[in-house]
């Protein structure tokens, strides 16, 4: 069973439009993160939550803003959708303070049109 | 700031064949290494982690040493199969290495022939 559920796998965006992103993690970890994976390039850091607190914000545009409800959820909702927002984007998480090891959910797969 | 380069690209090589992707890094806090494993479609998963200076870390057949003299954490392994066919990135743990907040490299393509 997967342990970091992330919800669609898959969605199409029209360009200007809202989305939202779920990431839920059931591995009893007290941090979550946002991770991005565009065409041709690495992995890349965009938040980092731990007990629903922002710790650490890589990305400059507020138009993606996390959000969590509960400390084992984090979504990531994005506004005004731009092409270039097209993406993988994979939930994470880890038990800082000890191992720290990072798990990554499947992820989602945003394309704009 | 901290920084990662990967072996950059394509690697093919065939099946029961040694293989050796580069990881270099920059970082000016002590090194927290990682390399993931990323398979067509999954989520990427943890492969190795760096441990002590000049120490091997081995899982799955695949090892891999720090070697702060020469900021390196290359991945091999004496004999590739199949399903090593995968993408491999390299990671560096930003900082104090006490977070979830890492570096990657643009990631190696092993492919595997028969």
């Amino acid at each position: 069973d997967p342990k970091i559920i992330q919800k669609p796998k898959y969605l199409v965006a029209v360009t200007g439009s809202e989305k939202i992103l779920i990431c839920e993690q059931y591995l009893g970890h007290n941090a979550m993160y946002w991770y991005r994976q565009s065409a041709k390039k690495p992995l890349e850091f965009m938040f980092s939550y731990s007990y629903q607190k922002l710790m650490d914000n890589q990305t400059a545009s507020s138009r993606f803003q996390p959000q969590s409800s509960k400390k084992n959820h984090l979504d990531l909702q994005i506004t005004a959708l731009k092409p270039d927002d097209s993406a993988t984007y994979f939930c994470a998480s880890s038990q800082v303070g000890l191992e720290n090891t990072l798990y990554f959910g499947a992820g989602t797969r945003l394309s704009v049109l | 700031g901290d920084s990662v380069t990967q072996t950059e690209g394509l690697v093919t090589l065939t099946k029961g064949l040694p293989v050796m992707l580069n990881c270099t890094y920059q970082t000016t806090y002590s090194p927290f290494l990682f390399w993931y494993v990323q398979h067509l479609n999954e989520a990427p998963k943890l492969l190795l982690k760096s441990s002590t200076d000049n120490k091997r870390t081995e899982h799955q057949g695949f090892y891999a040493t720090l070697h702060k003299s020469s900021s390196s954490f290359h991945l091999q392994k004496s004999s590739v199969q199949l399903s090593d066919s995968a993408l491999y990135f390299c990671a560096l743990s930003e900082g104090t290495g006490n977070t979830g907040k890492l570096i990657f490299g643009l990631g190696t393509t092993l492919q595997v022939q028969p």
